[in-house]
């Protein structure tokens, strides 16, 4: 069974421009997850999409946001890009809700903003 | 706000030392608490889950516990391996979202 993919895997953008990351859940999983994670502040939450909803965010501004299609491939944009948003995004998927299943983490896309 | 503590950031042991990393959290009321392994600029690899209701799971050479009273887990590795080399991260899930410690970096020395 493929495990989670993500595309693409790295990616350079300048200041003020924005950027659009893809995931790919594992066959039969209806939940993603998206993460940021940075030397400074670690692995963070950004947010959950379960069966084309949001269902959880973490404490991001809006220029952040994602969603989620019907074959539960999922989305996320970055708008306005920022120095700081240099980064390691994540994404991970589960059978349903994270809070009861186990998740699965994909390679990653390394986002560089200069 | 959730919490998580490793302790030790730093380990370096011997092949074959049997090892204990630790993991605390501030608030008890989790849903699950997953072990993960990071390899250098890689994504995050599952070992265990352990829901709220468990005290322990196991999977081969590792075997990890959750206190929930006490806000702590710990993952024992037993038998170390040069391969095991890696950075160990516990995470815990409040049912809103996961929150993650910042890790412990395991060096197996053959």
């Amino acid at each position: 069974k493929a495990g989670v993919t993500q595309t693409p895997r790295y990616l350079i953008k300048t200041r003020g421009q924005q950027v659009t990351l893809s995931c790919s859940p594992i066959s039969g999983h209806r939940s993603v997850s998206w993460y940021q994670q940075t030397p400074g502040q670690g692995l963070q939450f950004l947010f959950e999409y379960f069966s084309e909803t949001q269902r959880n965010k973490g404490n991001f501004p809006g220029r952040f946001s994602g969603r989620q299609f019907s074959n539960s491939r999922s989305e996320m944009n970055v708008s306005t890009l920022e120095l700081g948003d240099s980064a390691l995004y994540l994404c991970a998927s589960s059978l349903a809700s994270a809070a009861y299943n186990e998740q699965f983490f994909g390679p990653g896309t390394r986002l560089t903003v200069l | 706000k959730q919490e998580v503590t490793q302790i030790p950031a730093a380990l370096s042991v011997p092949e074959g030392e049997n090892l204990v990393l630790n993991c605390s959290f501030t608030d008890s009321a989790i849903y699950n608490l997953q072990w993960f392994r990071q390899d250098p600029g890689k994504g995050l690899t599952s070992l265990l889950l352990i829901q709220s209701s468990q005290r322990e799971q196991t999977s081969g050479r590792l075997n990890a516990s959750l206190d929930k009273s006490s806000g702590r887990s710990t993952l024992y590795i037993a038998a170390s391996q040069p391969g095991d080399s890696a950075t160990y991260l516990c995470a815990v899930h409040t049912g809103n979202q996961f929150y993650f410690g910042t890790g412990t970096s395991l060096t197996v020395i053959p």
